[in-house]
């Protein structure tokens, strides 16, 4: 079935470094992808999306490139801030008629920024 | 933006009371609307789709008798937890898609509601 894989964490950095959360997906045609975050305490809010193949989602500084050959989409941000402290889902809804309502969670992954 | 309500927050009830979840959408209507439940540090496990009008669909290994979910109309889902119990206790969130924006739009979350059954 229909899988997201994402890097196990948690993932602690310091203000300012270099981000990356590895994702990859198993699904079945070609599937929408996203990254949901979620901040301690509150439900998950989309942070981007791609859907089809070499699409780049981008949002408050972060990307993640659709790539359809090494059926992935990870997260970068080049500078982290304190505040992008959360936890991050990698997520996907399949494209086949009889389930593309349904969205399929990875994991997760918490990073910590520390100043 | 598009907005969730989900109420209460929080809560706590007694071991064998009920309790009852509200989703809301409140700028945009949902024909579909998801439950979800998170246990600490663990990722979302789907617990049911809420469909307005009709039946909601469980996932597997999810009680239908224990996990009440009514979609009256195209901006509530409720979600009632009878006969509760310890083990109950988690994190129960909704989301909903808006319907004018096509299957593959992305959910809108509520905030959540943390129950914890004494």
């Amino acid at each position: 079935g229909d899988s997201v894989t994402q890097m196990e964490g948690p993932v602690t950095l310091s203000e300012e470094a270099f981000l990356t959360i590895n994702c990859t997906y198993t699904a079945t045609g070609y599937p929408s992808l996203f990254w949901y975050v979620q901040y301690p305490g509150e439900g998950l809010q989309l942070l981007l999306k791609a859907t089809k193949a070499d699409d780049k989602g981008s949002n408050k500084g972060f990307e993640a490139t659709y790539r359809k050959e090494t059926t992935s989409f990870h997260l970068e941000k080049g500078s982290v801030q304190v505040s992008d402290s959360a936890v991050y889902f990698c997520a996907l809804t399949p494209r086949m008629k009889t389930s593309y309502d349904k969205v399929i969670f990875g994991p997760g992954t918490s990073l910590s920024v520390i100043p | 933006g598009a907005v969730v309500s989900q109420h209460p927050s929080w809560v706590i009830c007694k071991s064998g009371t009920s309790v009852k979840i509200e989703c809301r959408s409140l700028d945009f209507q949902a024909t579909t609307m998801f439950w979800y439940r998170q246990f600490p540090k663990q990722s979302l496990m789907l617990m049911a789709t809420s469909n307005e009008g009709s039946k909601a669909t469980y996932e597997q290994g999810v009680e239908k008798d224990k996990f009440l979910i009514n979609h009256a109309s195209l901006t509530l889902s409720t979600l009632t937890v009878t006969s509760a119990h310890p083990e109950d206790s988690s994190f129960y969130i909704c989301s909903a898609r808006d319907r004018g924006q096509g299957a593959n739009s992305p959910l809108h979350f509520g905030n959540g509601t943390r129950l914890t059954v004494t």
